[in-house]
């Protein structure tokens, strides 16, 4: 089976912090995502990245960042945390290739900006 | 632009009762289909897809669905609800132009009641 591990369950930081969210894929999955996840609005994609130290922009990206260094890492950054970024953040990753395969995602993170 | 559509926030059905979960999609081009389901604290786990052919579509857990071109829908079903069923489903579309992104309804939580 896929494995995502996410590193936190549940991270508590303050206003102005710089937050780093890691996920691990053991799958060898070129594509990766990182989504939030927010009541009523479902899934949002922040960002993407199809290959080592590729990345391409999500449907919200602003106030964050990506790194993809190595193809099994793939790290959300929030440059300087705000309280609207209060939310549950989930990493997912996705194989290439012609079947359409689905997306594996981690547990996720809960993330509290206070 | 791709989207889907989840009209309902909650569905309640009592168990042993069949259950839908309704989804519709407007996309550009031949629609890829998923849904997925979320239990309390945890990521999503892929329960089906559509790509082509029958519009059946059967999944895990005894869940289907059925591809509805003619009303653009894929609604979820299953012919007999248990409590265990309880949880946020959500559907997606795949993104347009051979991209991994899906993009994500805005999520249905089933209760089903003993």
């Amino acid at each position: 089976d896929v494995k995502v591990t996410q590193s936190s369950r549940y991270l508590v930081k303050r206003t102005g912090e710089k937050v780093f969210l890691e996920c691990v894929q053991d799958m060898d999955h070129e594509n990766m995502f990182w989504y939030r996840q927010d009541p009523g609005l479902g899934l949002r994609l922040i960002y993407f990245s199809y290959d080592v130290k590729m990345k391409e922009k999500g449907d919200i990206p602003e106030g964050y960042s990506v790194s993809r260094e190595k193809k099994e890492r793939f790290s959300l950054i929030l440059e300087s945390a705000s309280t609207n970024q209060t939310s549950m953040y989930l990493c997912a990753s996705a194989q290439t290739g012609n079947n359409f395969s689905p997306l594996h995602f981690g547990n996720g993170t809960r993330l509290t900006v206070t | 632009a791709q989207s889907v559509a989840q009209p309902e926030d909650q569905v309640n059905v009592a168990e042993g009762n069949p259950l839908t979960v309704k989804c519709t999609y407007s996309v550009s081009g031949n629609p890829y289909l998923f849904w997925y389901v979320q239990y309390p604290n945890r990521g999503l786990q892929f329960l089906l897809k559509y790509i082509t052919g029958d519009n059946l579509v059967k999944g895990s857990y005894g869940f289907e669905a059925e591809f509805n071109k003619s009303q653009t829908s894929f609604h979820l079903k299953k012919p007999s609800a248990l409590v265990s069923d309880s949880a946020l489903y959500f559907c997606a579309v795949r993104d347009y132009g051979g991209s991994y992104k899906l993009i994500f309804g805005s999520g249905t939580r089933l209760l089903v009641r003993p």
